[in-house]
Parts: C-alpha cells; sequence; structure tokens
C-alpha cells in the first residue's frame, strides 16, 4: 500500500528565501509523485508531477521537485518565495497501475515572513 | 478545462440523516475519488472507483458508502450522519493512460452535522 510523510506540519521562510519542503513515500514499485497546493479558501492545484524520465521536474509557479528513488523522496522547492506562496502544500503517491488511488500526505502550511 | 463539480459548497444536516454527496466530471476520466480534509490531517482517501460500478475501500470508509452507476458521476453516501463526520468533502477524477494519472478537485463541499 502507498502512504506519504510530510515532516514538517508548518514552516515560515522570509520573502525572499529559498524554501524546500520534505515529502517520503512508501510504494513497493515505480511510483508517480504529484505536489499540490491549497491557497486559503481554494481548491487544490497541481503544481507539478513525476511519472517518468528526468528526476528533477519543473513545474508552474517557479516550483521544482527531485524524485530520488534511493531516499524515497520527492522534496519540493522553491529559490526565492513570494508573499503569495503562503499556502499549504500537499504531497501525493499514485501507482504505475490504471486502477490506482492517490493517497496524499498531511501537508505542510507554509507561512511567509515579510 | 477539467471540470469536476460537487452539488453543494455547504450543507448543514442532522445526526442520524441519510446524506448524499454528489460530483460530476466532464473529462471521460475513469478513476474517481472521495476524500475528507480535516485541519492536520490532510486529505484521507475515503473510497475510490476505476470503472463504472466498481469500487474499493479508501483508508477511512467507515461510515461511508458509495455509488457509481454512470462513468462521469460518483455519490458518496453517508448511511447515518454523525458529528465526527462533519469536515470538508473532496471530490477528484483522474485518467489512467501514462502520465495522465492526476487528480482534478471539486470545490468541496463542507457538511456539518449537527
Amino acid at each position: 500500500a502507498q502512504s506519504v510523510t510530510q515532516p514538517d506540519i508548518h514552516i515560515t521562510v522570509s520573502e525572499g528565501a529559498s524554501l524546500e519542503l520534505r515529502c517520503n513515500y512508501s510504494y513497493g514499485a515505480t511510483p508517480y509523485l504529484f505536489w499540490y497546493v491549497q491557497s486559503p479558501g481554494q481548491g487544490l492545484q497541481l503544481l507539478l508531477k513525476y511519472f517518468s524520465g528526468d528526476t528533477l521536474v519543473q513545474g508552474i509557479k517557479g516550483f521544482e521537485a527531485e524524485f530520488k528513488r534511493s531516499q524515497s523522496s520527492f522534496n519540493l522547492r522553491k529559490p526565492s518565495v513570494h508573499w503569495s506562496d503562503a499556502a499549504e502544500y500537499f504531497c501525493a503517491v499514485g501507482a504505475y497501475s490504471s486502477a490506482s488511488k492517490i493517497i496524499f500526505g498531511s501537508g505542510t502550511r507554509l507561512s511567509i515572513r515579510p | 478545462d477539467v471540470k469536476v463539480t460537487q452539488s453543494s459548497r455547504y450543507l448543514v444536516k442532522r445526526t442520524g440523516e441519510k446524506v448524499f454527496l454528489e460530483c460530476v466530471q466532464d473529462m471521460d476520466h475513469e478513476n474517481m475519488f472521495w476524500y475528507r480534509q480535516d485541519p492536520g490531517l490532510g486529505l484521507r482517501l475515503i473510497y475510490f472507483s476505476y470503472d463504472v460500478k466498481m469500487k474499493e475501500k479508501g483508508d477511512i470508509p467507515e461510515g461511508y458508502s458509495v455509488s457509481r452507476e454512470k462513468k462521469e458521476r460518483f455519490s458518496l453516501i453517508l448511511e447515518s450522519a454523525s458529528t465526527n463526520q462533519t469536515s470538508m468533502y473532496l471530490c477528484a477524477s483522474s485518467g489512467q493512460g501514462m502520465g495522465d494519472t492526476e487528480a482534478f478537485f471539486g470545490q468541496g463541499t463542507r457538511l456539518t452535522v449537527v
């Protein structure tokens, strides 16, 4: 069964600083991996996804994530955060199967210090 | 654009009532999901359907059932609503093709059981 751990419940960074949000997954085969963002009062929006190929994936809003199979990790990064990045971020894992569940982590809330 | 539409944004129901949450998607997706979102717990999968009339339990199916009679529609049923089912409910859909498996979400239904 798939599972996802986001070890950081809440992170605060200064505007303009770099960001890394951690995600560890558990799955016995090749996973599909996703990062979603949920701004206050808004729905979930896909930031980026990995399913094969280059392990460094680029997403929207200047985000990127790196798949590291040896560490079962898929950490999200941004070189310079903006106040509008304050939101909740969710990592998710699916399976390389047509009939696949998508399992989410518990989320990391990001606050931006002016 | 993919559209996932949930029938209600807000619902207030009484303890013991049978509650129906409806979800419709317009992208001909095979997979559909129901999650509940609670602060600090992220999104937890209630049920998943990978085809018409096919379903699988997620992590927290107790007290819920689902129905998928048509490909585009996936209903969540609370057989006898209880106060601990007060939550935000999110419906999602996804395809089954390679690289087409990210979940697209509806806006959510905030259910309050009194």
